[in-house]
């Protein structure tokens, strides 16, 4: 397995428009999380799926941002109307259960530049 | 709150110096403890774990122990290599997800 990976790697967009990325996990990963990480931070949890269920999201996660992981496979991460705050690295990771026990791998992320 | 405090960067060393860089934790209850490691472009991976008090995590020569008396989870490694250049990222987990820290530059030097 070539581990996650994540498209585009890099993306500029105006203002006001919206876009859309895409995590491919690792095989038979049921979980698959994405993550928020601006300049000089660390990653910030937005939201996970085990399987195809959304279970937790982040209040960072304002309604703008839509989540999706139709089938349990990849997933795809949605924002409308972007705004410059949201210049950040996008980061998606995934694993076979909860990070005390299993390890959480990552992707190498999606840096979007709002302009 | 759930947060994790790290020693700001970067840390700037010559090679075979001795490391340490500093980790503290907010959580409730008994949280996991991680250090990962970011490469220069590449993505975040694992360096190492403690999941209960005085569990000591180890990995390609760096070290660190789990206190929960001091809640800490301070990184070292005795003597650093010019590949050991990366950012660090102290975690807990809470719940179902990772809480990082803001995250330590480390450049060493021949």
């Amino acid at each position: 397995d070539t581990g996650v990976s994540q498209d585009p790697r890099h993306k500029i967009t105006k203002r006001g428009q919206n876009v859309t990325f895409r995590c491919d996990p690792i095989s038979e990963h049921n979980r698959l999380y994405w993550y928020r990480q601006t300049l000089g931070q660390g990653p910030e949890f937005l939201t996970y799926f085990q399987n195809e269920a959304q279970l937790e999201k982040s209040r960072l996660l304002s309604d703008r941002f839509s989540a999706e992981r139709p089938k349990g496979s990849f997933s795809t991460l949605e924002i409308q109307r972007t705004e410059q705050g949201d210049s950040a690295m996008y980061l998606c990771a995934s694993s076979l259960g909860e990070p005390g026990i299993y390890e959480q791998y990552f992707g190498p992320g999606t840096r979007l530049t709002v302009t | 709150g759930n947060s994790v405090t790290q020693m700001e960067g970067p840390v700037t060393l010559s090679e075979e110096a001795f490391l340490t860089i500093n980790c503290t934790y907010t959580a409730t209850g008994y949280p996991s403890l991680f250090w990962y490691v970011q490469y220069p472009g590449e993505g975040l991976q694992l360096l190492l774990k403690a999941t209960k008090a005085d569990d000591k995590g180890s990995n390609k020569g760096f070290e660190a122990t789990y206190r929960k008396e001091t809640t800490s989870f301070h990184l070292e490694k005795g003597s650093v290599q010019v590949s050991d250049s990366a950012v660090y990222f102290c975690a807990h987990d809470n719940t179902d997800k990772l809480i990082f820290g803001t995250g330590t530059r480390l450049q060493v030097f021949p």
